[in-house]
């Protein structure tokens, strides 16, 4: 099947520092990517939709300022976490959809903030 | 909305022994039902789907059935080993528009040796 590549696998960061999250589609072009939070045991979250090349469209809650994304070309998309705080710890999770084959997920991120 | 219940949340059963998971939707316009398996810290993987012009579907040790009168879709293992173990998530997606499915909220599947 598809490869969607996400790095970081975990990461570590201080309160009040940014991390940057990336979404690759290795082996199709994602006309759209999607990006998750899963809390533990629960289900993902959608937190909010990026087509290439336009601004992301953000899920109620959800604050656009503080998840930065972007999708600047067709096989990569960032989610970038500014000013973290302990309460952003969480399992982040990307999806890239390409409109032939389907979607499909990234390994997941684990964000710890201390 | 779609809105997508998942029963159990948790199920444990014998090596060898079939597992059942079971999913109702919401709404009628929903066609692709898709099966995710998600071990720990891990993404979620696409382990088989259905949509809506089919009954069944299996792969191997799996399958899927689609009921679209009742609006609901099962996952069936069969002959479950130790490495089944993992939770998994259905989904359902509405007809049309961007590719936004929505998921129910876990099965956690243990299947003891």
């Amino acid at each position: 099947g598809a490869v969607v590549s996400q790095h970081p696998s975990r990461v570590i960061c201080k309160s009040g520092t940014s991390v940057k999250i990336e979404c690759r589609s290795l082996d199709f072009q994602a006309t759209t990517m999607f990006w998750y939070r899963q809390f533990p045991k629960q289900s993902l979250m959608l937190m909010a939709t990026s087509n290439e090349g336009s601004k992301a469209t953000y899920e109620q809650g959800v604050e656009k300022d503080k998840f930065l994304i972007n999708h600047a070309s067709l096989t990569l998309s960032t989610l970038t976490v500014t000013s973290a705080h302990p309460e952003d710890s969480s399992f982040y999770i990307c999806s890239a959809r390409d409109e032939r084959i389907g979607a499909f997920f990234g390994q997941g991120t684990r964000l710890t903030v201390v | 909305g779609e809105n997508v219940e998942q029963h159990p949340s948790t199920l444990s059963v014998q090596e060898g022994d079939s597992a059942v998971i079971k999913c109702t939707y919401s709404d009628s316009a929903s066609n692709y039902f898709p099966w995710y398996k998600q071990e720990l810290g891990k993404g979620p993987q696409l382990i088989i789907d259905i949509r809506s012009n089919v009954g069944e579907k299996k792969d191997q040790r799996i399958a899927v059935t689609l009921n679209k009168t009742a609006k609901h879709f099962s996952l069936h293992i069969t002959e479950t080993q130790p490495e089944d173990s993992a939770v998994y998530f259905c989904a359902a997606r509405l007809s049309g528009g961007s590719y936004i499915p929505t998921f129910g909220r876990g099965t956690s599947l243990i299947v003891h040796p």
